[in-house]
């Protein structure tokens, strides 16, 4: 079974620009999460979406981040504008469903803003 | 919200014991379970849902406390291999957000 896959592996870019990460989640799984990972934290849920659906983004910066899931699968996270505190590693996560149900990790973007 | 780990690091010798703890305020419908290497992805341990099932996975295991609302999870005669960032994710028993603590990193010494 392939895993959760995530694009681009590393990305650095300047403040004020604007960067988008993809996200194609494991075959068949209805709930897909974006959560950031700042330096020695936990996963900081951002998004999670049920099919194409949003479930929760109560901790989406909205006036700068966005994350769209078209047709229930892949998924975008964009961040425009970009600030050196949003430095971090953007995690991709999906699961069959919610609640007892396994989260399985892409590899993570890890993202620079200088 | 998100659960509260403690201790925030451990360091061990092999075939110490060593106890992480997770708590939340809130009632819990599940607990998971995952370890991050330096620079990897977290990987998935264990799931342990309301009713108190402990459950184990090599000789890591893991409780639930549903009055409490608390997790342990029990690391028995550690290997070098256990060393690594220990997560607990939460599910909340009417949204099912999956949140993550803070973490607790354990290094296993030889």
């Amino acid at each position: 079974e392939a895993g959760v896959a995530q694009s681009p592996r590393y990305k650095i870019i300047e403040k004020r620009q604007s960067v988008a990460f993809w996200c194609n989640p494991i075959s068949g799984h209805a709930t897909l999460y974006w959560y950031q990972q700042i330096l020695g934290q936990g996963p900081k849920l951002l998004i999670q979406f049920q099919n194409n659906g949003v479930v929760d983004d109560s901790q989406l910066p909205k006036d700068r981040f966005s994350a769209e899931r078209l047709k229930g699968v892949d998924s975008t996270l964009k961040i425009q504008p970009a600030k050196l505190e949003d430095s971090a590693v953007y995690l991709c996560a999906s699961s069959h469903g919610t609640g007892n149900t396994e989260a399985f990790f892409g590899q993570g973007t890890r993202l620079t803003v200088v | 919200q998100q659960p509260v780990q403690s201790p925030q690091a451990v360091i061990l010798r092999e075939g110490e014991d060593a106890v992480i703890n997770c708590s939340s305020s809130k009632a819990l419908y599940s607990v998971h379970w995952y370890r991050q290497k330096h620079g990897e992805a977290p990987v998935f341990l264990m799931i342990l849902l309301k009713g108190g099932e402990q459950k184990g996975h090599e000789k890591i295991s893991a409780s639930f406390n549903e009055k409490k609302q608390q997790s342990s999870l029990y690391l028995t005669a550690s290997q070098l291999s256990y060393s690594g960032t220990y997560f607990c994710g939460t599910e909340v028993s009417y949204d099912y957000k999956l949140s993550f603590g803070a973490g607790t990193t354990v290094t296993v010494r030889a």
